[in-house]
């Protein structure tokens, strides 16, 4: 069975502090790690996955394979970055979700 | 390119009622993914179908959900009889692949269902 473990339901931090948004997994094969990412009034997006290592809106995401997790990271958090994150898993044809952390960014 | 969409954007029920919500997914997409998203909660996955083949439907609740998928385009999901615990929104998600390890996830907006 494929499992994905958000531990947080909330993170606050100050505007200009470093983000880490956690993301545990299990699965018995390689799998595919992507976090998608909801803004209030809007659909639920992609915003990075780690097959393709790139820095989106100043996050990145390092998929750790002995840890079994693909924490969300940014160094200097922006009041636009407040929002719900998923950490989801893409398996062999199918996809699960994490419950979801809400990052409030405080000014 | 055209989004996900879906309708109705809201429905007020009460329960024992029916509902069907409706989906239109990116075109060419061969993937069409349902989930129910209660308050506070993660997506979870209702339904997955492949073209018009159904992939994944273990975790929908058969004897009142009910989904399909016409000709390997747009999708429908009712709900008869309507309980409380359905409340939730209802997001449809489309992929471009149609094997092996998914890509992308697109989603709709989704349909906020209350049931009174």
């Amino acid at each position: 069975a494929q499992r994905v473990t958000q531990p947080e339901k909330l993170l606050s931090v100050f505007k200009g502090a470093p983000v880490e948004l956690k993301c545990n997994y299990s699965y018995s094969g390689s799998p595919e790690l992507f976090w998608y990412v909801q803004y209030s009034r809007q659909r639920l997006q992609l915003l990075l996955r780690h097959i393709s290592r790139e820095s989106i809106k100043g996050f990145t995401a390092d998929l750790n394979k002995g840890e079994t997790s693909f924490h969300l990271k940014k160094p200097f958090a922006q009041e636009e970055d407040s929002a719900m994150y998923y950490c989801a898993l893409h398996g062999y044809q199918k996809v699960t979700f994490g419950t979801g952390t809400k990052l409030q960014v405080i000014p | 390119e055209a989004g996900v969409a879906q309708s109705p954007r809201y429905k007020i029920i009460e329960k024992r009622q029916s509902v069907a919500f409706w989906c239109n997914p990116i075109s060419g997409h061969a993937t069409l993914y349902w989930y129910q998203q209660i308050l506070g909660q993660g997506p979870k996955l209702l339904i997955q179908f492949q073209n018009n083949g159904v992939v994944d439907d273990s975790q929908l609740p058969k004897d009142r959900f009910s989904a399909e998928r016409l000709k390997g385009v747009d999708s429908t999901l009712k709900i008869q009889p309507a309980k409380l615990e359905d409340s939730a929104v209802y997001l449809c998600a489309s992929s471009p692949e149609d094997r092996g390890f998914t890509g992308e996830l697109f989603f709709g907006e989704g349909s906020r269902l209350t049931v009174l």
